[in-house]
């Protein structure tokens, strides 16, 4: 069974411009949670789709947006880009985004912010 | 507003060597909690999950235990090897607490010399 895929997996930008980063959960799965990571602040949990809803949204900007499609692959966007938004960008995905499900994690997307 | 802490937030340890990693947070009111690790430019990969109701979990030569009313966890690594070396990470899922959102420690990042 293969495993949770992000695209691409390293992004160079310049400040201002705008990103788009996927998400391909693993098959049957039709949750995925997003993550942003940096050396300063960790991990943080920016949103989560399900059935191409949005249930939940972390402390972010609304620069931060993403969809679900109805394959339940998922994308993200930053708009505006600043150079704190330099990070690893993580999705994990999950049965239903239940209390409880393991989530299981994609390699990351690094971006580079210059 | 749950808080997770790790520490240490480094630690080197001849080959062989059991260890122990500390994880604690400050409220106790969680779903379950789980332990990541996770390699240098990579994503997360799930190493054991306890749920509230459950006191302890064992892989292999990993085990973790949770103490919910005292809001700690540890990870117990018997004879460490340098394919240990890597950061592990505690992550909590709170009740209340958003689906799909775990609240992530900083880290141990771990070295284990040959």
């Amino acid at each position: 069974k293969a495993g949770v895929t992000q695209t691409p997996r390293y992004l160079i930008k310049t400040r201002g411009q705008q990103v788009t980063l996927s998400c391909s959960p693993i098959s049957g799965h039709r949750s995925v949670s997003w993550y942003q990571q940096t050396p300063g602040q960790g991990l943080q949990f920016l949103f989560e789709y399900f059935s191409e809803t949005q249930r939940n949204k972390g402390n972010f900007p609304g620069r931060f947006s993403g969809r679900q499609f109805s394959n339940s692959r998922s994308e993200m966007n930053v708009s505006t880009l600043e150079l704190g938004d330099s990070a690893l960008y993580l999705c994990a995905s999950s049965l239903a985004g239940r209390v409880a499900d393991t989530q299981y994690f994609g390699p990351g997307t690094r971006l580079t912010v210059l | 507003k749950q808080e997770v802490t790790q520490i240490p937030a480094a630690l080197s340890v001849p080959e062989g060597e059991n260890l122990v990693l500390n994880c604690s947070f400050t409220d106790s009111a969680i779903y379950n909690l789980q332990w990541f690790r996770q390699d240098p430019g990579k994503g997360l990969t799930s190493l054991l999950l306890i749920q509230s109701s459950q006191r302890e979990q064992t892989s292999g030569r990993l085990n973790a235990s949770l103490d919910k009313s005292s809001g700690r966890s540890t990870l117990y690594i018997a004879a460490s090897q340098p394919g240990d070396s890597a950061t592990y990470l505690c992550a909590v899922e709170n009740y209340g607490g958003s689906q799909g959102n775990l609240i992530f420690g900083k880290g141990t990042k771990l070295s284990v010399k040959p």
